[in-house]
């Protein structure tokens, strides 16, 4: 069975510092994987997306991939408050496959 | 990154009644869409994929004759919840995959149904 599982969080962190959240999953099917963020009673926003091992940095997002150990991982840097926010990690299995969402992760940037 | 457009935002009816919501890609074409529910602090739950020109593919437990999803043009698909019950009240989002071929989605702002 297919299964993302997620952070329960919520996490908080101060402003500045730097904001760890971590999405792991259970098909090794799996071949990308998205970080998309969502603002209270609004839609989900595409972050990241990350494809092979290793890291993808873009602005004061980087995201991590591991395929070995089946997780991936969005840092994010100098958290500001405006950062607060649902962060959910997907994923697809290759083209025209359809994206399986995790449970999604609170963070609060505390001022 | 491609527009997609929802509406309506947010609708109120009574029980018994039936809601359309509509989903347009307004500056690409989408034979594929996909309409997600999403309940308080959960995530978002796929419902089934819209196919332009054929019928629309439903998850498990997703009953196909409550909520009608009708894809009758490239830029259009709509979402029509028939008898409404207060069960039903959920945050309703259409996506569009990315028309130049990845696998990234692109989501339409949501309708916040609530069934009285």
């Amino acid at each position: 069975q297919k299964e993302v599982e997620q952070n329960s969080g919520p996490l908080s962190v101060p402003e500045g510092a730097i904001a760890s959240l971590n999405c792991t999953y259970s098909d090794r099917v799996s071949q990308s994987f998205f970080w998309y963020r969502q603002y209270s009673g609004k839609s989900p926003e595409l972050i990241m997306s990350i494809y092979s091992n290793g890291d993808k940095e873009d602005g004061r997002f980087t995201a991590q991939l591991n395929k070995a150990s089946q997780y991936v991982s969005l840092l994010i840097r100098d958290s500001q408050p405006s950062d607060s926010a649902t962060y959910l990690c997907a994923w697809g299995t290759g083209a025209n496959s359809k994206l399986t969402f995790g449970k999604g992760i609170t963070l609060s940037v505390r001022p | 990154g491609a527009v997609v457009s929802q509406h309506p935002s947010r609708v109120i009816c009574k029980s018994g009644t039936s809601v359309k919501i509509e989903c347009r890609s307004l500056d690409f074409q989408a034979t594929t869409m996909f309409w997600y529910r999403q309940f308080p602090k959960q995530s978002l739950m796929l419902m089934a994929t819209s196919n332009e020109g054929s019928k629309a593919t439903y998850e498990q437990g997703v009953e196909k004759d409550k909520f009608l999803i009708n894809h009758a043009s490239l830029t259009l698909s709509t979402l029509t919840v028939t008898s409404a019950h207060p069960e039903d009240s959920s945050f309703y989002i259409c996506s569009a995959r990315d028309p130049v071929g990845s696998e990234k989605l692109f989501f339409g702002s949501g309708t916040q149904l609530s069934v009285l």
